[in-house]
């Protein structure tokens, strides 16, 4: 079946403008996050989406940030007037996630961002 | 909060030689455990996970990780290397009883393997 896709997949924009990122997960998984991964930085939690709950947004390093998922399945991460420090890949993952297990989180491509 | 740590940011080892990649967490709590890997250009895939039961648990392609309540860690080992096995490899965990499926990523060690 297919996996979790991400658009677009290179992205390069001018300091101060806003982007927007989309990610399509699994159909069925209910569970959505967000990462950063800077080249040395590992893996940046942002943002996590379970099911109708409230999004869990602690991970998010700005104002500037905010992402939102329409109808449990496709979300969009916009970044609002864009600064240098915000070029990374962005990635999307999902998983199935019930209480009391943890399963597998399947990766999407990643969006290169690149602010000049 | 969970923290993960992964001492060694690049590891260089010659094939057919044994690694040893380590990781440890921050909580004593009952957690799920995770080593993600990053083939170059490639996207992050599970390598294996701790859930419950055996300690110790093995991938298909040769690497086992042992899970060590006591220190608190999730090392990850092969006893013999290929020119494939070089990637990025990520440790993660999640909190089994309050964020269960928040999983928070260590900052990668990479594995180069020299032939």
């Amino acid at each position: 079946g297919a996996g979790v896709s991400q658009s677009p997949s290179n992205k390069v924009t001018e300091k101060g403008k806003d982007v927007e990122l989309r990610c399509d997960p699994i159909s069925g998984h209910t569970a959505l996050y967000w990462y950063r991964q800077s080249l040395g930085q590992g893996l940046e939690f942002l943002i996590y989406f379970q099911g109708n709950s409230a999004p869990d947004k602690s991970g998010l390093p700005s104002d500037r940030f905010s992402a939102e998922r329409t109808g449990g399945s496709v979300s969009t991460l916009t970044i609002q007037r864009t600064q240098q420090e915000d070029s990374a890949v962005y990635l999307c993952a999902s998983s199935l996630a019930r209480q009391g297990y943890s399963y597998e989180q399947y990766f999407g491509p990643g969006t290169r961002l690149t602010v000049t | 909060a969970q923290s993960v740590t992964q001492l060694d940011s690049q590891v260089p080892v010659f094939e057919e030689a044994p690694v040893e990649l380590r990781c440890n967490y921050s909580s004593s709590v009952s957690v799920y455990l995770f080593w993600y890997v990053q083939y170059p250009n490639q996207g992050l895939q599970l390598l294996l996970k701790y859930l419950s039961g055996s300690t110790l648990v093995e991938s298909i392609n040769g690497f086992e990780a042992e899970f060590n309540k006591s220190q608190t860690s999730f090392h990850l080992r092969k006893p013999s290397v290929h020119i494939s096995d070089t990637a990025e490899y990520f440790c993660a965990v999640s909190d089994m009883k309050t964020s269960y499926d928040k999983v928070i990523f260590g900052p990668g060690t990479s594995l180069s393997v020299i032939p």
